[in-house]
């Protein structure tokens, strides 16, 4: 049962231009939706989120879109930097009962070519 | 200003013992998650604890795992007899609280590795 999926497993993108990374989720309960960005050997890091009443959040290089009437959501980067070179998660979030649970993605592999 | 502190980095284990994985959340955090990630997936839910209480478990197997969040000390999520299917890595986090947009910041992880 994936409530959150991510189906590119990778993306290549040549630097400077702009890197698009979706996710697609199941459950209309969701609150909101978080992006972390993970290197190697290392945690995830927050990158932004959006509450499921908006349809867009700017920080930056990085926008993320949701579209709820079709359970999808977007990360856009640009200009895209060699360091964005990452593994990015989507995750999502319902609070229930006082429980915080994130539901993740499998995870989408950016290359960043310069 | 350290952030979620994890221990050990990597742990190995045999069959059949015991592992424990400790997390010191974030300077004023006091809700500690626990997530287990297997080879090429994404973070799966495990358990949420708060200061002395399990406020949620069910993502956590119910056979050989327990999780603690003492009133002083880190969280210390256990795995008794451990088997090759516990080889993963076991990911802390921790938030200031339950709100909405209050990210939860994650620790970089123990990596178990079982013989």
């Amino acid at each position: 049962d994936q409530q959150v999926k991510q189906n590119s497993p990778s993306l290549s993108v040549q630097e400077g231009r702009i890197s698009i990374l979706n996710c697609d989720y199941t459950n209309s309960m969701f609150d909101y939706f978080l992006w972390y960005k993970k290197y190697p050997a290392e945690g995830p890091t927050f990158l932004i989120s959006i509450s499921s009443i908006k349809d867009k959040n700017e920080d930056g290089r990085f926008t993320v879109f949701l579209n709820k009437s079709a359970k999808h959501l977007s990360l856009h980067i640009v200009p895209s930097q060699p360091g964005d070179s990452a593994v990015y998660f989507c995750a999502a979030c319902r609070q229930l009962q006082g429980a915080q649970k994130l539901v993740f993605g499998q995870g989408t592999r950016l290359t960043i070519n310069p | 200003n350290a952030g979620v502190m994890q221990n050990p980095r990597h742990l190995v284990r045999r069959r059949g013992q015991e592992a424990r994985l400790r997390c010191s959340p974030m300077k004023g955090h006091s809700h500690v998650y626990w997530y287990r990630q297997l080879p090429e997936e994404g973070l799966k839910f495990m358990v949420y604890l708060q200061k002395e209480n399990i406020i949620d478990e069910s993502g956590m197997p119910k056979e050989r795992f327990s999780a603690e969040f003492p009133k002083e000390g880190p969280s210390i999520l256990r795995i008794q007899q451990v088997v090759r299917g516990d080889s993963a890595a076991y990911f802390c986090a921790s938030s200031p609280s339950t709100g909405s947009n209050q990210p939860q910041h994650f620790g970089d992880g123990t990596r178990l590795s079982i013989l």
